[in-house]
């Protein structure tokens, strides 16, 4: 079965600083690959998706993040947090047949930012 | 477009008693996901269908639980009884389909307190 590792519980970075979360998968193939952000008291947001094709995708809010299909990773990146960058992360992976649409979830990655 | 709808946004009850959360997806998605989230298990996906029928219920955690989906754009999840334990913020979300099965939207949540 896939599975997804967030080895970051809790991140703090200063604002305007640079920010890498990280997330590793497990699968046999290449599954598809979301990050998403959850703000207090919130859904999910879908911040970006890798499909196939470019392994390094832009998603909304200035994140990015780049496939490395070598490390099993899908490292989420913004050149410069804001303030309102601040809340949980959660990397997830989904299989790559047809029909089965369930996404796995990482444990999440809390970011704090600080002034 | 309104998002996905859940109701009540926050249910307090006791032990014992039956609670029914509801669910409105976003119109025109054929699959709709029901999630359980709590500190402890993090992100859990219960159930999920796809053109209102289920197609995988085998993390819904017991018999208690139960969740319907009569029409295109309404879903429930019922837990009876309810117990402690049952304790967490219920999620639903739903995608499109249709090849983007994988870009899933969630509601904000259903926060489920029982004493």
């Amino acid at each position: 079965a896939q599975s997804v590792t967030q080895p970051d519980i809790h991140i703090t970075v200063s604002e305007g600083a640079s920010l890498e979360l990280r997330c590793n998968y497990s699968y046999g193939a290449t599954p598809y690959l979301f990050w998403y952000v959850q703000s207090p008291g919130q859904g999910l947001q879908l911040l970006l998706k890798y499909f196939s094709g470019d392994t390094l995708v832009q998603g909304i809010k200035g994140f990015e993040a780049e496939f490395k299909r070598s490390q099993s990773s899908f490292n989420l990146r913004k050149p410069s947090v804001h303030w309102s960058d601040a809340a949980e992360y959660f990397c997830a992976v989904g299989l790559s047949n047809f029909g089965n649409e369930k996404l796995t979830f990482g444990t999440g990655t809390r970011l704090t930012i600080i002034p | 477009d309104a998002g996905v709808i859940q109701s009540p946004r926050h249910e307090v009850t006791e032990m014992g008693q039956e609670v029914t959360l509801r669910c409105k997806p976003i119109s025109g998605h054929n699959s709709l996901f029901w999630y359980r989230q709590t500190m402890m298990r993090g992100l859990e996906l219960l159930i999920y269908f796809n053109n209102n029928v289920p197609i995988d219920d085998s993390g819904m955690p017991e018999d208690r639980f139960s969740a319907k989906m009569p029409n295109a754009s309404f879903s429930t999840l019922k837990i009876q009884p309810s117990e402690p334990r049952d304790s967490a913020v219920y999620f639903c979300a739903s995608s499109p389909g249709q090849g983007r099965s994988y870009e899933q939207y969630f509601g904000p949540g259903t926060r489920l307190t029982v004493t």
